[in-house]
C-alpha cells in the first residue's frame, strides 16, 4: 500500500465550476500537509500549507484535513483556465526526514 | 529573491557516462532535498542535506548515485555510468527549516541515451 493515494484523473471541468481534489494516506503519524500546482514542464509550485485538522482558505483556494478520516482535500472555486494543470498533495511526519506525495490529478478547466 | 536554480534543463548523457546535476537553493535555506519524478510515478525522495550533511538518503540508489552540499556552492546530485533507466525528471527543493513546506526548483530533464 502506498504511503499517499492519490485518483490521477483526468479532471475536466468547464470555466467557473468547482473543483475538489482529494489524497487519502494511511500514516497516522503525518502532520503537515502541503498542496502544489505542476504546470508541464515547470516544478511543482506551492498553494497550500496547513498543519492539524480543519479547513484554511486562500483566495479561490480551500485545503481541507481530516485526520480522523486520514483525508485531504483542495478546492478550487470558480475554476479557471488558467487552473489547468497537475495537483500534488504532500505530506511528512514531524520528526520525518522525507515529504511523500501523491502521484498527481491532471486538472483541464475548458473555457 | 530568486527561487531554487537547477542546471542544466535538460542533460543528454550517452550509457556509462556521468551525469552532474546542479541545485542552488533560496537564499537563507540551509534544507536540501532531491526527488525524482517518473509519468505516472510522482515524486520520489532521493535525498536530504543539510549543509554539508546528508541527513537521510534512503531513497536513492547505493551504488552510482551521489549526492552533495558543501559549505560554498551549489548541491551537486552525481549519477555516475548512467543506464537507460536513470532517464527522468530530477527536482531540487530547499527550505528554511526542517518541516516547513518545500519550495521546488524547475528540474532537471536527464535523458540517457
Amino acid at each position: 500500500q502506498k504511503e499517499v493515494e492519490q485518483d490521477p484523473g483526468p479532471l475536466s471541468v468547464p470555466e467557473g465550476a468547482i473543483v475538489s481534489l482529494n489524497c487519502t494516506y494511511s500514516n497516522s503519524a503525518f502532520q503537515y500537509f502541503m498542496w502544489y500546482r505542476q504546470y508541464s514542464r515547470k516544478g511543482p509550485e506551492l498553494l497550500m500549507y496547513t498543519y492539524s485538522s480543519g479547513n484554511k482558505e486562500d483566495g479561490r483556494f480551500t485545503a481541507q484535513v481530516d485526520k480522523s478520516s486520514k483525508y485531504i482535500s483542495l478546492f478550487i472555486r470558480d475554476s479557471q483556465p488558467s487552473d489547468s494543470a497537475t495537483y500534488l498533495c504532500a505530506m511528512n511526519e514531524n520528526t520525518g526526514n522525507q515529504f511523500y506525495f501523491g502521484t498527481g490529478t491532471s486538472l483541464t478547466v475548458i473555457p | 529573491n530568486a527561487g531554487v536554480m537547477q542546471n542544466p534543463r535538460h542533460l543528454v548523457r550517452r550509457r556509462g557516462q556521468e551525469a552532474r546535476l546542479r541545485c542552488s537553493p533560496m537564499k537563507g535555506h540551509s534544507h536540501v532535498y532531491w526527488y525524482r519524478q517518473l509519468p505516472e510515478e510522482g515524486l520520489k525522495f532521493m535525498v536530504y542535506l543539510q549543509k554539508e550533511n546528508i541527513i537521510d538518503e534512503s531513497g536513492m540508489p547505493k551504488e552510482r548515485f551521489s549526492a552533495e552540499f558543501p559549505k560554498e556552492g551549489p548541491s551537486i546530485l552525481r549519477i555516475q555510468q548512467v543506464v537507460r533507466g536513470d532517464s527522468a525528471a530530477y527536482f531540487c527543493a530547499s527550505s528554511p527549516l526542517r518541516n516547513s513546506p518545500l519550495h521546488f526548483g524547475n528540474g532537471t530533464r536527464l535523458t540517457v541515451t
